[in-house]
């Protein structure tokens, strides 16, 4: 298994593009999420995914917009890119199901360093 | 907010156990302690996690007291690559939308 890939590694913007941040898993994982993590700080929730067709806000949604069509893909799009979305993003994904303690574990892809001029 | 407190930094000689302490005092009785661990800006990486009793597994035990308000992560014998940022986080179990990262403990092993 490839876990959780996250494409691309690294973007530079200029203010007001947009562009999608990629998330794939293939670990068929109901729960998929997105953090940010600015300098010395820890992970924020942005959106997240309970499953295909249902996505909700997280801490700081702003400026960002999800959609998930399949179970595999969770795509982050940045709609008019600020300086202020300058910051390394986390892709993550963990099954929900109640069966067993054990699976309730989160995992993360290796990140995209976005730099926006 | 994070739930926790946890120092902001530690040193441990190589080969000696590394002790890091979490206070989380308003735990509730639902919430579970997880702890994580993020090498060099890579993705955070999943530890150990425990509601009540003590737990081990092949990377590191957990240590929660009795009145679980707080806890300590125990890595037997560290190793340069444990070198990382720590995270002690509490949530309800499978409630991800919860994971509240702080600003985690920054560990240092030294040779």
């Amino acid at each position: 298994n490839a876990g959780v890939t996250q494409t691309p590694k690294f973007q530079v913007l200029k203010t007001g593009q947009s562009m999608t941040l990629q998330c794939a898993q293939d670990m068929n994982h109901e729960y998929m999420s997105w953090y940010r993590q600015d300098p010395g700080m820890g992970l924020r929730l942005i959106h997240y995914s309970v499953g295909a067709g249902i996505t909700d806000q997280g801490e700081v949604p702003n400026g960002y917009n999800v959609s998930r069509s399949t179970t595999e893909d969770f795509p982050l799009r940045l709609l008019s890119a600020a300086p202020s979305q300058t910051s390394v993003y986390f892709c993550a994904s963990s099954s929900v199901g109640p069966f067993s303690i054990q699976v309730d574990t989160q995992y993360f892809g290796p990140g995209t360093r976005l730099t926006v001029l | 907010d994070a739930k926790t407190t946890q120092p902001p930094s530690m040193d441990c000689a190589e080969g000696r156990a590394a002790n890091l302490p979490c206070n989380h005092s308003t735990i509730s009785g639902n919430e579970y302690v997880y702890w994580y661990r993020q090498i060099h800006s890579q993705g955070p990486q999943y530890i150990i996690h425990g509601l009540k009793n003590n737990e081990t597994n092949e990377m590191a035990s957990l240590i929660i007291t009795e009145d679980r308000k707080s806890s300590t992560l125990i890595l037997p014998h560290a190793t340069l690559r444990d070198t990382a940022v720590y995270y002690c986080i509490v949530r309800v179990a499978f409630n991800n939308n919860d994971m509240r990262f702080g600003a985690g403990t920054r560990l240092t092993v030294k040779p």
